[in-house]
């Protein structure tokens, strides 16, 4: 079946510095989202990329679907505090809209 | 608006209990979705609806069942719990175009 994993698993930066995680999947994807989850909370919808090769930004965050389609990456410059929480990506799978399969995620803490 | 409203929030059940998670949305969605949480594991699918009248099993669908009872409501539904089904569980709903809005979650042990 369709797995989708993300390195790394734990990234610990200092407030200031950038950080990216790294989606892939063993299958071709539709399009690819981008989740957050804070401590205790519930997944919330970041941005959702749909073309090879996509770039888009939301202010210091950077989000890139690969040519394949096959992976994605996101990025984000000079983190903050606030940025503290667990990134997953999340693909629908070509030939079946309907069903979104999550990353492993990557757990981002900064420290001050 | 509420979005997703999952119930209830927090249940201990003792091994070989039933019971229904219950989840509905407000926002006219086709699709809906059940996952669980464990540490380190991410999100894994367990069952979801492309439209109401339909299930599909995800990725993780033993030892569940389902009921797409109507466009707002998709419930699920553990017939005898056992330990490894201690978990969070998230219902979300989307449109096939959007991205995937959450519950709030049910924090789940089966003891």
């Amino acid at each position: 079946g369709q797995q989708v994993m993300q390195i790394p698993q734990y990234q610990h930066v200092q407030e200031g510095e950038d950080f990216t995680t790294y989606c892939n999947s063993s299958t071709t994807l539709s399009n690819i989202q981008w989740y957050k989850q804070r401590p205790g909370g519930h997944p919330v919808f970041l941005i959702q990329l749909v073309k090879s090769g996509e770039v888009k930004k939301q202010k210091r965050l950077t989000f890139q679907f690969g040519e394949a389609k096959k992976n994605s990456s996101l990025h984000i410059t000079a983190t903050q505090t606030t940025d503290v929480g667990t990134y997953f990506c999340a693909g629908k799978p070509l030939g079946n809209t309907d069903k979104l399969i999550f990353g492993t995620g990557t757990r981002l803490q900064v420290f001050p | 608006n509420a979005g997703v409203t999952q119930t209830p929030k927090f249940q201990v059940l003792k091994t070989g209990q039933s019971m229904t998670l219950q989840c509905a949305q407000d926002m006219n969605h086709n699709s809906m979705y059940w996952y669980r949480q464990d540490p380190g594991m991410g999100l894994r699918l367990i069952y979801y609806s492309a439209s109401e009248g339909t299930t599909d099993k995800g990725e993780v669908p033993n030892g569940y069942n389902v009921s797409r009872l109507n466009k707002r409501e998709f419930s699920l539904r553990l017939e005898s719990a056992a330990p490894s089904q201690t978990s969070v569980y998230f219902c979300a709903s989307s449109e096939r175009q959007t991205g995937a809005f959450f519950g709030q979650g049910t924090r789940l042990t089966v003891v």
